[in-house]
């Protein structure tokens, strides 16, 4: 079956201050792979999706970037954080099964911006 | 225009009711079509596909009309643990990205 796992599950970061998310999927080949952003009260916001290794299509302007290194792996950096840069990241999977594609979520990292 | 739209709630309603949430999508191209449930302060999980000949899974119910472009989610004899958001997601064509709506917030009171 298929995993997904995020790490660290919360961050406290000061203003300023670099960021790296890692994502990693298991017992799938091949995934497209998404980072999202939910602020709180707030619905989801795609960041960055990525359907092969190094292929990374940014969705919304911002101080955030992306990489994907390895078919399952997925990273989510920032070398500055800003206060904005605060809120509930989720890293998702999908792929294509009886004629569509499905998505799946990781447990999120929660980070807070002081 | 927004994608996917829903009504964001709040729906409170009391233990055994049955509560039906509408969501509408603007690409007549949509083909795949989603409701997750999201608990506070956790990740987004798949409840069920919408068919097109809409599908049952125990007390939920997913409808699919697309003359209307909508989709619903009706839920019978609701249950204390069924209180969460109630997301509607569409996909075109298989494509790369997902529409979320906002979200309908469920309360279901003892």
């Amino acid at each position: 079956s298929q995993t997904i796992h995020q790490w660290p599950a919360t961050l406290v970061q000061p203003v300023g201050s670099p960021l790296s998310l890692e994502c990693t999927v298991e017992g799938t080949s091949n995934p497209n792979l998404y980072w999202y952003r939910q602020a709180a009260g707030r619905g989801l916001q795609l960041l960055f999706y990525s359907v092969g290794i190094g292929q990374i299509s940014s969705e919304v302007p911002q101080n955030l970037s992306a990489s994907r290194p390895q078919d399952r792996q997925f990273i989510l950096s920032s070398k500055k954080l800003l206060l904005s840069d605060s809120g509930f990241y989720l890293c998702a999977w999908s792929v294509v099964g009886r004629g569509r594609r499905t998505q799946y979520f990781g447990p999120g990292t929660r980070l807070l911006v002081l | 225009r927004k994608e996917v739209e829903q009504d964001p709630g709040p729906f409170n309603v009391p233990e055994g009711a049955t509560v039906a949430f509408n969501c509408t999508y603007s690409n007549s191209a949509s083909q795949s079509f989603f409701w997750y449930r999201q608990d506070c302060r956790k990740e987004p999980k798949l409840l069920m596909s919408v068919y097109s000949s809409g599908n049952e899974d125990g007390r939920f119910t997913a409808q699919l009309n697309r003359a209307s472009q909508y989709i619903s989610l009706l839920i019978r004899d609701s249950k204390l643990s069924d209180s969460a958001t109630y997301l509607c997601v569409v996909n075109i064509d298989t494509g790369n990205q997902f529409y979320f709506g906002t979200g309908t917030s469920l309360t279901v009171i003892p």
